[in-house]
């Protein structure tokens, strides 16, 4: 069974910069595409990035193009999210999930949350 | 980007009770569209995927069913832990993958 364990979270003040990473295990990480799934507190969810196992394909959500970069290591089983210019509408618990095609998010992490507030 | 509507917001109902939850897109979606179940404080877990089917381990009283743009989560009889928040997701040929804003299925 997959586990996947986000860290990173924190405060950080508007503008500020922060980076995730999650920690995958129990599967073979390098064959899997990845997923940033994010929920504002008290809200639904929003599926922010998306990256395939090679790097040849990333996708963001409008809202953060050009703030946020999604990156992973398949010899770490791991993967990132560089947040910056952070904005207050950034707050969130972050998920990192597991991402197949045309099925959905089957394993996800227990989420990092993030608040951006001065 | 494609919207999913959930309807309804809120369901109260009793364990025993059939649950009909509903997730309409704003365009067809063909058969690809996802159910997952979040309880509080707790990731979201998969439940149904390709509109119709149960992902491991998830009990025969989830059942899904729809096409094109409108689509229907089922629960047979209500067990108690299953009064949480349900999300649908849409997963056609291109992100974003958007999700439905929830149906909170609260014990009446």
């Amino acid at each position: 069974q997959g586990q996947l364990v986000e860290s990173g979270g924190g405060l950080v003040k508007p503008g500020g910069s922060l980076r995730l990473s999650c920690a995958a295990s129990g599967f073979t990480f390098s064959d899997y595409y990845m997923a940033w799934i994010r929920q504002a507190p008290g809200k639904g969810l929003e599926w922010v990035s998306y990256i395939s196992p090679s790097d040849t394909t990333i996708y963001y959500v409008d809202s953060v193009k050009g703030r946020f970069t999604i990156s992973r290591d398949n010899a770490k089983n791991s993967l990132y999210l560089q947040m910056n210019s952070l904005r207050a509408e950034d707050t969130a618990i972050y998920y990192c999930a597991r991402d197949r095609f045309y099925v959905g998010n089957d394993y996800w992490g227990q989420g990092t949350l993030v608040t951006v507030s001065s | 980007e494609i919207v999913l509507t959930q309807s309804p917001a809120t369901l109260s109902l009793s364990p025993g009770d059939r649950a009909t939850l509903s997730c309409r897109a704003s365009q067809s979606v063909s058969s690809f569209l996802a159910w997952y179940q979040q309880k509080p404080g707790q990731a979201p877990r998969l439940l149904i995927y390709d509109a119709s089917n149960r992902a491991t381990g998830i009990p025969a009283r989830f059942s899904g069913s729809g096409s094109g743009t409108d689509f229907t989560l089922t629960i047979s009889s209500l067990e108690p832990e299953d009064f949480a928040v349900y999300y649908c997701q849409q997963r056609s040929n291109w992100p974003p993958y958007t999700f439905g804003q929830g149906t909170k299925l609260e014990i009446k």
